[in-house]
């Protein structure tokens, strides 16, 4: 079957750096999104990595290693703001987006 | 940037009744919009996909003669809630993808719909 694992929960303190890992195993790899959720909100896009490396946009950075099935999304420079759900999402080889469970980032001051 | 509008963001509605809920891309054409389903502190559930022009695409377990689904243009979808029992009570988000023919199309969501049956 076809699987997203991302940690449940993290915290992380204001200013600092937090890097969330994403594993999938899926039919096939067309692309990895990254999403962002806040509480009773709808997802907003980060990131999307199809190709090996290191995506870098502003505070958030997302990497790829396909043969390896990983991905990390790294944020910098906490802010409180950042304290949300992220998604992690393999679009599969049928071009179907396949939902990790999200992780929840708590920051703290 | 791309903008999805999804109406209404909150609707109360008796058990029994009815709910339409309208998904729509105010800047870009969406021939693929995608209806989700999601619970309190769980993952999107994909429900169906929606295509312009032809019959939704229902994900196993999803009623289809439950959740009507009518994408009559490239910038508007609608979900319709049928005989809703207070267990369809929910958070519902729409999607649409940009129809740029590129493979990296990010999904650009609605807001979302809290439905509350009673």
């Amino acid at each position: 079957g076809q699987n997203i694992d991302q940690p449940t929960e993290m915290t992380a303190t204001e200013g600092a750096i937090v890097q969330i890992n994403c594993t999938y195993q899926t039919s096939g790899f067309n692309g990895l999104f990254w999403y962002q959720q806040h509480a009773g909100e709808a997802p907003t896009f980060l990131s999307y990595n199809v190709l090996d490396g290191l995506e870098e946009k502003g505070r958030f950075s997302s990497f790829l290693s396909r043969s390896k099935g990983y991905s990390y999304l790294l944020l910098k420079e906490l802010q409180m703001k950042d304290s949300a759900s992220y998604l992690c999402a393999v679009r599969d080889s049928n071009y179907q987006l396949i939902w990790g469970a999200g992780t929840k980032l708590i920051i703290k001051p | 940037g791309a903008v999805v509008s999804q109406h209404p963001s909150r609707v109360i509605c008796k058990s029994g009744t009815s709910v339409k809920i309208e998904c729509r891309s105010l800047d870009f054409q969406a021939t693929t919009m995608f209806w989700y389903r999601q619970f309190p502190k769980q993952s999107l559930m994909l429900m169906a996909t929606s295509n312009e022009g032809s019959k939704a695409t229902y994900e196993q377990g999803v009623e289809k003669d439950k959740f009507l689904i009518n994408h009559a243009s490239l910038t508007l979808s609608t979900l319709t809630v049928t005989s809703a029992h207070p267990e369809d009570s929910s958070f519902y988000i729409c999607s649409a993808r940009e129809d740029r023919g590129l493979g990296n199309s990010p999904l650009h969501f609605g807001n979302g719909t809290r439905l509350t049956v009673t």
